[in-house]
């Protein structure tokens, strides 16, 4: 079946250094890529998202970089914080199902002060 | 606007027991989610509703659980026995055609089940 990889499953930065992650998919028809941040114990919230006609978006701190040709996709954050420590996940929508998401297994990001 | 809801927060039975967990999705929210997420792991989709209908249970295990969204609103995941193997939080999540980003799911805080 259709997967999502994500790389690498734990980060530890310092405070103010950047973090990335990456992720590659396998479905070609895909064209929706959200990012989610998952605190301990709460809900998955959403950060950013990327869609298949974009290559790169930029919210603030956090961007989301899109190479179509290659499957990858990746998160950027800079000037990192502690409150940035969480467990972020990656997703892409699988081509024509309209609503499925598939998740990687997540990367657990600390942020050193 | 209110947040997806889900009760219990947590729940914990023993192996063989049936189990229930309720979600209220994001007022005005077509289409609603319910995830399975193990320890470490990223969620999973067990079934997807538009409206009352259920237009993707491929992944349900249909021999122990089942769903449903009677009257397009709010919507009951149950398992019926439950093994130590469910173990796990269960997600429940919505979204809507009618926003700017349609793709976007918003997710409830999860119920935490123990099976013993």
């Amino acid at each position: 079946g259709e997967n999502v990889e994500q790389h690498p499953s734990t980060l530890s930065v310092q405070e103010g250094d950047s973090a990335v992650i990456k992720c590659t998919y396998s479905d070609s028809a895909s064209n929706y890529f959200p990012w989610y941040k998952q605190e301990l114990g709460k809900r998955p919230q959403l950060i950013i998202d990327i869609r298949s006609n974009v290559g790169e978006k930029k919210d603030q701190r956090i961007a989301v970089t899109l190479n179509k040709t290659a499957k990858h996709f990746s998160l950027h954050i800079t000037e990192t914080q502690p409150e940035d420590s969480a467990v972020y996940f990656c997703a892409s929508l699988l081509g024509g199902s309209q609503g499925n998401l598939i998740f990687g297994k997540g990367t657990k990001l600390s942020v050193k002060p | 606007e209110a947040g997806v809801v889900q009760s219990p927060r947590y729940k914990i039975i023993e192996k063989k027991q049936p189990v229930a967990f309720w979600c209220n999705p994001i007022s005005g929210h077509n289409t609603l989610y319910w995830y399975l997420q193990n320890l470490g792991q990223g969620p999973e989709l067990l079934i997807r509703y538009e409206n009352e209908e259920a237009v993707d249970d491929s992944q349900l295990p249909k021999d122990r659980f089942s769903a449903e969204r009677l009257k397009g609103v709010d919507s009951t995941l149950k398992i019926q026995p439950a093994e130590l193997g469910d173990s796990a939080v269960y997600l429940c999540a919505s979204s809507s055609r009618h926003n700017p980003s349609y793709n976007e799911q918003f997710f409830g805080p999860g119920t935490r089940l123990t099976v013993l």
